[in-house]
């Protein structure tokens, strides 16, 4: 079964602060990486995306991805309370014709 | 900002009843998907559609479930009979490209049953 790991949280950091949100994947031939954005009640709204090994900024966020270690981790830089929310990694798995694999995902708050 | 869509956004339903939910993805997108999520599980996967025929489906997507694009603008999933594990929050997505490709969410469709 190809998995994919995140820590529930909550993660909670003051307002101004890095939040920093982290992902492992099971499946080593993985190739592509999404961080998407979810409100409570609401769909996951995609953050960014990744596909090679390094980091990918947009904005306040930044993605990182180490195949080797399989893990990727996305930083928001200057956290606002209206970041508050559910962060999902999802992960295209090798074999799997488009279908991506979820995390549980990470309940980031931030607080004024 | 063109985006998906999705119909109805509430469905009541007894055990048992046909539900029909109704999504249309982005105009110029090739690439279908059906997910769920139960209230406080992981987003999970239930089938794809390409060129009029599903591509890949999971586990859940059992016989009971069908998908359909009846013109050139829907995509339906339909639960031929529902279960009371059968409700979660449904959503639709699309996608332009197989690979390296972005799948874009609509905002869901929650089912309950009954």
């Amino acid at each position: 079964q190809k998995e994919v790991e995140q820590n529930s949280g909550p993660l909670s950091v003051p307002e101004g602060a890095i939040a920093s949100l982290n992902c492992t994947y099971s499946d080593r031939v993985s190739q592509s990486f999404f961080w998407y954005r979810q409100y409570s009640g609401k769909s996951p709204e995609l953050i960014m995306s990744i596909y090679s090994n390094g980091d990918k900024e947009d904005g306040r966020f930044t993605a990182q991805l180490n195949k080797a270690s399989q893990y990727v981790s996305l930083l928001i830089r200057d956290s606002q309370p209206s970041d508050s929310a559910t962060y999902l990694c999802a992960v295209r798995i090798s074999g799997g014709y488009n279908k991506l694999i979820f995390g549980a995902g990470t309940r980031l708050a931030v607080h004024p | 900002e063109p985006e998906v869509t999705q119909t109805p956004s509430h469905q009541v339903t007894q055990m048992g009843q046909e539900v029909i939910l109704r999504c249309v993805p982005i105009s110029n997108h090739l690439y279908f998907y059906w997910y769920r999520q139960i209230l406080g599980q992981k987003v999970e996967f239930l089938v794809s559609f390409y060129n009029n025929e599903i591509s890949e489906k999971s586990e859940i997507f059992d016989d009971q479930f069908s998908v359909e694009r009846p013109d050139g603008s829907n995509f339906t999933l339909k639960i031929r009979s529902t279960k009371l594990e059968d409700s979660a929050m449904y959503f639709c997505a699309s996608s332009e490209e197989l690979l390296q490709e972005t799948q874009y969410f609509g905002p869901g469709t929650r089912l309950l049953v009954l």
